[in-house]
């Protein structure tokens, strides 16, 4: 168990739908980070949040949108969905700026399927 | 902002023998280079990582090697078994700056 709590773990959803995915990084974590891994291909980084922060954007579409609250968990907003949104959506978190500690722990993901 | 190109893209290879997989980065600032295993259907797992100011670094059967002048970085296996065959992501970084940029990952695969 990495620490890192995403929810929910399976998700389907109709095209046009908007679907919220929720992550919960390791305690004392400051950065979150969001990446899409469609099938069989690698991990496209979609955003990153330090300490409630936007700190950098991938490739997001306008489509998709994210916050980091206060309490340091994060949600990933996906709207106006397509097929081929159709992807598992992982989350994951490390200490952040100025710390050595830069591991990435990753949560188990969440997998979206728009039908 | 930071590219990072991972080759090969699948390898197979006995039990027993060595795996060699490659990555490049593109930006100098990057100097936090992990690897990652993923195993079907499940998340990436960091096994080993390596920072800028260390050529080498090994943990058991896994080491990593990092040639900063050329930019590039490797993960070596040795001895490999079945229950090393996953996919590996290497990775580029800025020490908690920002975001990882990862490799298009290798499909390994180990031969019984």
């Amino acid at each position: 168990d990495s620490g890192v709590t995403q929810t929910p773990k399976h998700l389907i959803t109709a095209t046009g739908q908007r679907v919220t995915l929720r992550c919960s990084p390791r305690s004392g974590d400051l950065s979150v980070y969001w990446y899409q891994q469609s099938l069989d291909q690698g991990l496209q980084f979609l955003i990153q949040y330090y300490n409630g922060e936007e700190r950098a954007k991938g490739n997001i579409l306008e489509r998709f949108s994210a916050q980091q609250f206060p309490d340091l968990h994060s949600e990933l907003n996906l709207s106006s969905l397509e097929l081929g949104d159709s992807a598992l959506y992982f989350c994951a978190s490390s200490v952040g700026r100025g710390s050595l500690n830069t591991e990435a722990f990753f949560g188990q993901g969440t997998r979206l399927t728009v039908v | 902002g930071e590219n990072v190109e991972q080759h090969p893209s699948t390898l197979s290879v006995q039990e027993g023998d060595s795996a060699v997989i490659k990555c490049t980065y593109s930006d100098s600032a990057s100097n936090y280079f992990p690897w990652y295993k993923q195993e079907l259907g499940k998340r990436p797992q960091l096994i080993i990582d390596i920072r800028s100011n260390v050529g080498e670094k090994k943990d058991q059967r896994i080491a990593v090697t990092l040639n900063k002048t050329a930019k590039h970085f490797s993960l070596h296996i040795t001895e490999t078994q079945p229950e090393d065959s996953a996919v590996y992501f290497c990775a580029a970084g800025d020490t908690g700056r920002r975001a990882l940029t990862f490799g298009s990952g290798t499909r390994l695969q180990v031969q019984p």
